[in-house]
């Protein structure tokens, strides 16, 4: 099972700055199967990276993925008030289990 | 317009059962991989179970094997998640989430959740 491990835990940036989140995974993951998702109190989380570095449809450009191997970035340009969220990542490769990283929380400073 | 309905949660003593539903619409659910996902109160995302077009293959994560049992019904385009030998870990809410047409993506689509409790 590939284990996803997060960092930071919590992000505390004002609106306007830029967050740059990291997933590293515990064995190598094929560029084409790592996802990160947006979640907000309350609601389903929202797929916004796919193959580590693909918008999904109606993601803005200021979000953006990167990444290969076992290290992977999710970077938001610059922080919109509707971007303060927990954030995920996911490695969803053929083989289950499907495994999420334990999330980063991106707080107002 | 996609949709996916969760319906069937509620609270359970520990040791009782539970079957959940997720209703789908607006894409072709016959032809589009299922899956369940958990988040206890407070914590992250956790895969549970998905389920191949067909019905005829599944997979669990270790935790769920042997209590739960993943199913659909293609002509009610509905998917199931059936729930015995309930623990107090399983209070979650249960999300159905599904990658659409492709097997190999990431879940674009997922429901608003419903709340298992299971009290001991």
């Amino acid at each position: 099972e590939i284990v996803l491990t997060q960092s930071p835990g919590t992000l505390s940036l004002s609106p306007g700055e830029r967050a740059t989140l990291s997933c590293r995974a515990s064995q190598s993951v094929s560029s084409s199967y790592l996802a990160w998702y947006q979640q907000k109190p309350g609601r389903a989380p929202r797929l916004l990276i796919y193959g580590a570095s693909s918008r999904a449809t109606g993601i803005p450009d200021r979000f953006s993925g990167s990444g290969s191997g076992t290290d992977f970035t999710l970077t938001i340009s610059r922080l919109e008030p509707e971007d303060f969220a927990v954030y995920y990542c996911q490695q969803y490769g053929p083989s289950p289990p499907k495994t999420f990283g334990q999330g980063t929380k991106v707080e107002i400073k | 317009e996609v949709q996916l309905v969760e319906s069937g949660g509620g609270l359970v003593q520990r040791g009782g059962s539970l079957r959940l539903s997720c209703a789908a619409s607006g894409f072709t659910f016959s032809n589009s991989w299922m899956h369940w996902v958990r988040q206890a109160p407070g914590k992250g995302l956790v895969w549970v179970s998905r389920i191949n077009t067909y019905g005829s293959s599944t997979n669990y994560a270790d935790f769920v094997k042997g209590r739960f049992t993943i199913s659909r019904d293609n002509a009610k385009n509905t998917l199931y998640l059936q729930m015995n030998s309930l623990r107090a870990e399983d209070t979650a809410v249960y999300y159905c989430a599904s990658p659409g047409g492709d097997p190999d993506y990431a879940f674009d689509y997922w429901g608003q959740g419903t709340l298992v409790t299971v009290s001991s």
